[in-house]
This record gives structure tokens, sequence and C-alpha cells, in this order.
């Protein structure tokens, strides 16, 4: 059964600071998502990483993935407040396409 | 641009009541899911839906789940005698043929007292 996890669980940073978010899971996961969600909120899609190597940029937030370390990280790069929110990374198992879904990394940029 | 969408937003519910959660996914996808989340912690995979049947389900979804698509549009999530553990905000999504993506409803905030 494939596990997800996340480190930190909980980050504070400062504006302009650089940081980067690790995700781990156990077994092979065909493809890795990442998704921010606000306080209250839905899920937003940030990112499909479909093979090992994929890199793939928005804005502030880059997410990689390395299929053989079965790790995924998304770094952010000269952070804004705005970035502040609870970032999710999951894997995709099963022909039905199940979301396994790590424990979350909750980022707080300060001014 | 096609979203999903879902109602109530918020439902408070007695224990032991039943109460169905609805949910109306993008017009030409296929396949559905329904996932939770209790307050501060991952979200969870409940169930998912393909071609009428259940595709796939977690050891959550015990026989007091069940799910629906009653009219080709709307896809409901119902559970028979609510428990006090089943407080939770209950996402539903669906994913359109050859996609790769999960779009998510706003959720649906579940209160059982």
């Amino acid at each position: 059964e494939l596990k997800v996890e996340q480190n930190p669980l909980f980050l504070s940073m400062q504006e302009g600071k650089n940081y980067t978010i690790y995700c781990n899971y156990s077994t092979t996961s065909d493809r890795l998502y990442w998704y921010r969600q606000d306080p209250g909120k839905s899920l937003e899609s940030l990112f499909v990483l479909l093979s090992n190597g994929a890199v793939k940029q928005e804005g502030r937030l880059m997410a990689s993935l390395d299929t053989k370390a079965r790790l995924s990280t998304l770094h952010i790069t000269a952070a804004v407040h705005d970035l502040s929110a609870t970032y999710f990374c999951a894997g995709y198992t099963g022909t039905a396409s199940k979301l396994t879904f790590g424990t979350g990394t909750r980022l707080q940029v300060t001014l | 641009e096609p979203e999903v969408t879902q109602t109530p937003s918020h439902q408070v519910t007695q224990m032991g009541q039943e109460v169905i959660l609805r949910c109306v996914p993008i017009s030409n996808h296929l396949y559905f899911y329904w996932y939770r989340q209790i307050l501060g912690q991952k979200v969870e995979f409940l169930v998912s839906f393909y071609n009428n049947e259940i595709s796939e389900k977690s050891e959550i979804f015990d026989d007091q789940f069940s799910v629906e698509r009653p009219d080709g549009s709307n896809f409901t999530l119902k559970i028979r005698s609510t428990k006090l553990e089943d407080s939770a905000m209950y996402f539903c999504a669906s994913r359109g043929p050859g996609r790769n993506e999960q779009f998510f409803g706003p959720g649906t905030r579940l209160t059982v007292l």
C-alpha cells in the first residue's frame, strides 16, 4: 500500500527566502501531484508530475520528481505572503487513480 | 471554466441521522471520487466510482456509506447512521477521460452532534 510522507509539517519563513518541501513515497507511484489548500477551502491543483526527472514551474513554485529515490520536492523561491497555505503532495495508485495524500506542509510566510 | 460543485456547504446533524451529500461533477467527466478531511489532518480517499459502479473503496467506506449517481449529473454520498467521528470536510472530485488531474469541489463540512 502506498504511503506518502511530507516534511516539514510546518514551515515558517520570511518573505524573500527560499525553501524546499520534501515528499517521500513508499512504493511505485505512476504520478505525483501537488495541491494547495487555503484554510477552510478546497484543494487547488498545482502540478502533475508524470515521469522521472519531470520538473514543472509556476511563478515562485517549482516541483520535481525523482522516481528512483521515490522523492518529489516543491521548491519555493523568494517567498511572498500570498504563498501562505497548506501544501499537499499525493501519489497515484490503482486502476481507478486513487490519490494517496501526504500529511501536508503548513507554510507560513511572514513579512 | 467548468468546476465541481457541492451542496450543502455545511451540514449539521444529530448522531444516528442519515445525511446525503451532493456533488455535481464536471459534465464530461467519467470518474468520480469522495475524499474526506478531518479537521487539521490529511485528505483521505473514501471511494471511486466509474461506469455506475464502485471501482475502489477504502476501509473507511464501510456499510454505513453508499454512493449513487441517480440522474446522470449528480453524484451523492450517503451516510446511513452518522457517528461523531464522521465529522469532517467531505470533498467530491472528478476526472475526465484520458486526463491525469482530479478536480476537487469546494467541500461540504459535516458536523455530527
